[in-house]
């Protein structure tokens, strides 16, 4: 059975950092990209940051570059997402997705909620 | 970025009866290795969003075929030719050929 999830948020205040985790389980983790993918009631749903399978590439939305660093340990099946100099509009749960765009493979994990407020 | 604009965004259906979404691009989907990114989910209240349709018309695994996907270019649509039950949640389209991938806002189908 596949199983993406994910831990490490919370509530941490504007300018703070948190790191999040992701364990991969039940399918060939090192052969896929991985994506994070936040949700807002505002916004909907975002790409957030992708890496590709050895992490030799990674991409970011405009909106968080400079701030989050995407990263992975295949030999852990894990994928992280530093998050530095948080703000108010990075409030959002945050999901570890495996999207594969030419098969059938999408996996998502349950979610972990990051709030940003003072 | 690529605009993602779904319409209705709220679509009650009796059911049985088939629905219809419609998601258009601000940019051709079409990739640089001749494909179309462009996917359909579901998200039921209280889940993650789960992928129904993936490059235009491929049904993902587990995904009864009263679900089809057509278009191309700019222009797609979902289709469930009879509405069931299960069936009910927020349906997006998403497009993974330009980065950042982007969703569309969403087409909250309910039961009549």
């Amino acid at each position: 059975e596949v199983q993406l999830v994910e831990s490490g948020g919370g509530l941490v205040q504007p300018g703070g950092s948190l790191r999040l985790s992701c364990a991969a389980s039940g399918f060939t983790f090192r052969s896929y990209w991985m994506f994070w993918v936040r949700q807002t009631p505002g916004k909907g749903l975002e790409w957030v940051a992708g890496i590709q399978y050895d992490g030799s590439a990674r991409y970011y939305v405009d909106s968080v570059k400079g701030r989050f660093t995407v990263s992975r340990d295949n030999a852990e099946n894990s994928l992280y997402l530093q998050m530095n100099s948080l703000r108010a509009e990075d409030t959002a749960v945050y999901y570890c997705v495996t999207h594969d765009r030419s098969r059938s493979v999408d996996y998502w994990g349950q979610g972990t909620l990051v709030t940003v407020s003072s | 970025d690529v605009l993602m604009t779904q319409s209705p965004l709220s679509l009650p259906v009796t059911l049985g009866q088939p629905a219809s979404i419609s998601c258009r691009s601000s940019q051709s989907l079409v990739h640089s290795d001749g494909n179309t990114y462009l996917h359909w989910f579901r998200q039921r209240p209280g889940q993650s969003p789960r992928r129904l349709i993936y490059k235009v018309s491929n049904r993902d695994s587990g995904v009864p075929d009263r679900f089809s996907g057509s278009g191309s270019g700019t222009d797609f649509t979902l289709k469930i030719s009879r509405v069931e039950a299960e069936d009910v949640g927020i349906y997006y389209c998403m497009q993974s050929t330009h980065w950042p991938f982007t969703f569309g806002g969403g087409t909250k189908v309910e039961i009549k």
